[in-house]
């Protein structure tokens, strides 16, 4: 059973160009979660979607940032006009979250954006 | 004030030591904690969970709340080399019944030396 997969694991990207990054959720998981960690920091939350829908994205910045969750394919998360200080890694979880019980979010390896 | 606050450590402990390590918390809201071990540039995974206060036990690992001091711990005994890794601690209230966005410690770096 395949794990939570993101690719790329590793994208350099210069001022002002885009960033795409993919999540693969765990087979039967339906929810994706997205989190940043700058380093020396812990997780930030950015988002939280089902497919087709953003349920949360409190964590989200304004700007430049943006996420989704196609009824087909791997979750998106895209950063237009990169920033030095988008340079983080980006780990997207996910969950089966159909009650309780399965609340536990699983994580991928993260991808690791440098922005020069 | 951080809603999760954790000791970035590091921590280094003899093999074989038994472990200890914390996370305090402000968000009466949590309800639901776990423990996340993260090696060096690979993402976090998942150790232990649980909703209710008191202790749970896995093996060498033991999580433990105590949500009137608004206080968990997860302890690892007979430490070996490869428990070394950051310990994250995650928390979450519960949303119409169900969990939702993780606020997460900043982790504790455990060194378990031979």
């Amino acid at each position: 059973n395949a794990g939570v997969m993101q690719n790329p694991r590793h994208l350099v990207r210069r001022r002002g160009q885009e960033a795409r990054l993919r999540c693969s959720p765990m087979k039967g998981h339906s929810h994706v979660y997205w989190y940043r960690q700058l380093p020396e920091e812990g997780l930030k939350f950015m988002v939280y979607l089902q497919k087709e829908n953003i349920i949360d994205e409190s964590g989200m910045p304004k700007e430049r940032f943006s996420a989704e969750f196609p009824k087909e394919g791997p979750s998106i998360l895209r950063i237009q006009q990169v920033v030095r200080g988008d340079s983080a890694a980006y780990f997207c979880a996910s969950s089966p979250r159909r009650d309780i019980t399965e609340e536990t979010q699983y994580f991928g390896p993260g991808t690791r954006l440098l922005v020069l | 004030q951080k809603e999760v606050e954790q000791d970035p450590g590091p921590l280094s402990v003899p093999e074989g030591a038994i472990v200890s390590l914390n996370c305090t918390y402000s968000n009466s809201a949590f309800q639901y904690f776990m423990w996340y071990r993260q090696y060096s540039r690979k993402g976090p995974e998942l150790l232990m969970y649980t909703y209710s206060s008191g202790n749970k036990e896995d093996g060498r690992f033991t999580a433990q709340v105590d949500k009137s001091s608004k206080y968990i711990s997860l302890f690892i005994r007979d430490s070996q080399p490869s428990d070394s890794a950051t310990y994250l601690c995650a928390m979450s209230p519960i949303d119409t019944g169900t969990a939702s966005k993780l606020t997460f410690g900043t982790g504790t770096r455990l060194q378990v030396t031979l």
